[in-house]
């Protein structure tokens, strides 16, 4: 069974910084690109990241281009977001998803970390 | 950019109707096209991929159709576990989402 485990969110400042993790398992990690997905409080889904299983790809969305850094460890099954320069629109829960090879088609996705822009 | 208009942001419906979604972009896509189902508190979950391919395990009343730029989801014989918010997210290009569309009870 594929399991999708993020962790590190919490409040922190505007202008701070912050590191989320999401180890999978239930799956060959470096087979698949994974990505970043985010949804503000009552909001819809809003792709952040991807990239493809070996790293050789990475994309971002304008809204976090030069704030933020994908970027993963396949000897651990490990995917990372690190952010910073924190904005209070960056209030987000931020979901971990599994592509399928090097597509960005999401088939499993984890259940969220809460990140809390705000002084 | 490609953008994604999903319409209606809103729906209502009956347990036992057929209700249908679509998806336009704002460049062909394809069939670079999924669909998901959302519920409160929870992870979305992926229900079609390439525009008309059924995901393992998802009940055969969900069905997508579409290519190039027009795509729509359709739901025949809607049960109480169907009402929740549905996107679409294309993959042509970096992915983008549909501004979802919440399905209530009637």
């Amino acid at each position: 069974e594929v399991q999708l485990l993020e962790s590190g969110g919490g409040l922190i400042q505007p202008g701070g910084s912050l590191r989320l993790s999401c180890v999978g398992s239930g799956f060959t990690f470096s087979n698949h690109a994974m990505a970043w997905v985010r949804q503000a409080p009552g909001k819809g889904l809003e792709w952040v990241s991807n990239i493809r299983g070996g790293g050789d790809l990475i994309e971002y969305a304008d809204s976090v281009k030069g704030r933020f850094t994908i970027s993963r460890d396949n000897s651990e099954n490990t995917l990372y977001l690190q952010m910073s320069s924190l904005r209070v629109e960056d209030t987000a829960v931020y979901y971990c998803a599994k592509g399928y090879g090097s597509q960005t088609r999401f088939d499993s996705w984890g259940q969220g970390t809460l990140v809390t822009v705000s002084s | 950019d490609i953008q994604m208009t999903q319409s209606p942001s809103s729906l209502s419906a009956s347990v036992g109707d057929g209700v249908t979604i679509t998806c336009r972009t704002s460049q062909s896509i394809n069939i670079y096209l999924n669909w998901y189902q959302q519920k409160p508190g929870k992870a979305p979950k992926l229900l079609i991929y390439a525009a008309s391919s059924l995901q393992s395990g998802v009940p055969s009343r969900f069905s997508g159709s579409g290519s190039g730029t027009d795509f729509t989801l359709s739901i025949s014989s809607l049960q109480p576990e169907d009402f929740a918010t549905y996107y679409c997210q294309q993959y042509d290009t970096a992915p983008t989402f549909g501004q979802g569309t919440r399905l209530e009870i009637k």
